[in-house]
């Protein structure tokens, strides 16, 4: 099963301040996600990566997100002016080629004060 | 579009006790379903998973069978464990490559000695 690690695993933010979320993958792979869950919500589907770009998205990804691989190993996503209903739990999950499994990190929790 | 519907829960057993989690669904075609756990303070962790009618997945003493008649994936243990205290997220992916998952809202599981 493939590793994934997240960081920071907490981050604290003010309203309005830019945040960049992290996910590391310890084996390559071509497909990356990002998800949310909104504190006793379900996880929700924000978007797709593969191959370097967005492959789909949800209606919650608006402008205000933007995803990359910066240096072909991390995975970021970025909340350039974060609003309060922004606080969540952010999961990081990659696909196997030719499996529907997906495998998530543990998570980075995101609060916006 | 894609949806998912899991039994309202906390569900509160007795350690040896019987477990069923309802999950129906709706989706066009040919999904595939999983069953997620989230352990307390952790991620999401793949427990098992089926990709065509009638299927069965199993693990860790869980099952459930793909009734596409239903249109369920209910999720059953014979004898739950303390250790078994998570909560449990259904979901489906279309079946192709690479596609997103849609969860349930997830049920939480209580088991007390």
């Amino acid at each position: 099963e493939p590793e994934v690690t997240q960081t920071p695993s907490h981050q604290v933010t003010q309203m309005g301040q830019e945040v960049i979320l992290r996910c590391v993958p310890i084996s390559n792979h071509l497909y990356f996600y990002w998800y949310r869950q909104i504190l006793g919500q379900k996880v929700e589907f924000l978007v797709s990566f593969y191959n370097n770009e967005i492959s789909e998205k949800s209606e919650i990804f608006d402008d205000q997100f933007s995803v990359e691989r910066p240096d072909g190993s991390n995975f970021t996503l970025k909340i350039r002016s974060t609003k309060l209903e922004d606080s969540a739990m952010y999961f990081c999950a990659l696909g196997i080629a030719g499996f529907n499994e997906q495998f998530f990190g543990p998570g980075t929790r995101l609060t916006v004060l | 579009g894609n949806s998912v519907t899991q039994m309202e829960g906390p569900v509160t057993l007795s350690e040896e006790a019987f477990l069923t989690i309802n999950c129906t669904y709706t989706a066009t075609g040919y999904p595939s379903l999983f069953w997620y756990v989230q352990y307390p303070g952790e991620g999401l962790q793949l427990l098992l998973k089926a990709t065509k009618a009638d299927d069965k997945g199993s693990n860790k003493g869980f099952e459930a069978t793909y009734r596409k008649e239903t249109t369920s994936f209910h999720l059953e243990k014979g004898s739950v464990q303390v250790s078994d205290s998570a909560v449990y997220f259904c979901a489906l992916s279309r079946n192709s490559g690479y596609s997103t998952l849609t969860f349930g809202k997830g049920t939480m599981l209580l088991v007390s000695p």
